[in-house]
């Protein structure tokens, strides 16, 4: 089954203890993305993948790192967590053409204290 | 400033009516659209898309209209059903592998 998979699904932390959200999809997809959504601002991109080892910050890259060292892995870092990124994470990812239909995972709703 | 705007956070269709979901972008680069319906506790899934060289395009009870010169496209449900109930999110994308921009939704309920 075609999936974008993330863990974990829920996390509380606390301010400054560093994180990582992974993201890991089976389709052997090209193009990789992160998303937040928060209320009244929709989803907004934090960063996405063109491929392996090509990284490029998306509209809300502040606070946030990213690797591709594999295709199918697209990991979320939190180096120091701030309570303004208390949100629901979204990993997306589809081939290389944009017509093709992008996955999304099933979301990570994260909580900064 | 918002590229993709949905003016309406909100919207209640009856059962069987036609629902008409609106979106409007400033950006005349735009050349692909697309819409995306999200559940609850569920990532966004593809609903349909639709390229800057057609004016429409339909899958089943989903149709969507692009008017370019008005910077404006509607997703059309008919009928609408109560499993359609969702947050509906329009986005755009420029030529050439560009990220998709995102609208910030409108939540569609369908009563029975």
């Amino acid at each position: 089954e075609a999936q974008v998979t993330q863990n974990p699904r829920y996390l509380i932390t606390v301010t400054g203890k560093k994180l990582t959200v992974t993201c890991s999809q089976n389709m052997n997809h090209e193009y990789m993305s992160w998303y937040r959504q928060d209320p009244g601002l929709g989803l907004r991109q934090i960063y996405y993948s063109m491929n392996v080892e090509v990284t490029d910050k998306g509209d809300v890259p502040e606070g946030y790192k990213v690797s591709r060292k594999e295709k199918r892995n697209f990991p979320l870092i939190l180096e120091s967590p701030s309570p303004n990124q208390t949100s629901l994470y979204f990993c997306a990812s589809r081939g290389q053409v944009r017509a093709d239909t992008q996955y999304f995972g099933p979301g990570t709703r994260l909580t900064v204290l | 400033d918002q590229q993709v705007k949905q003016n309406s956070p909100s919207l209640s269709v009856q059962e069987g009516r036609i629902s008409i979901l609106n979106c409007d972008y400033t950006n005349s680069m735009f050349d692909y659209f697309l819409w995306y319906k999200k559940y609850p506790a569920e990532g966004p899934t593809f609903l349909i898309s639709i390229s800057s060289i057609k004016d429409k395009n339909e899958d089943g009870r989903f149709t969507v209209f692009l008017n370019k010169s008005a910077k404006h496209l509607s997703l059309h449900i008919v009928p609408s059903q109560p499993g359609d109930s969702a947050v509906y999110f329009c986005a755009a994308s420029v030529a050439g592998n560009t990220p998709l921009v995102f609208g910030k939704g409108t939540r569609l309920s369908v009563i029975a």
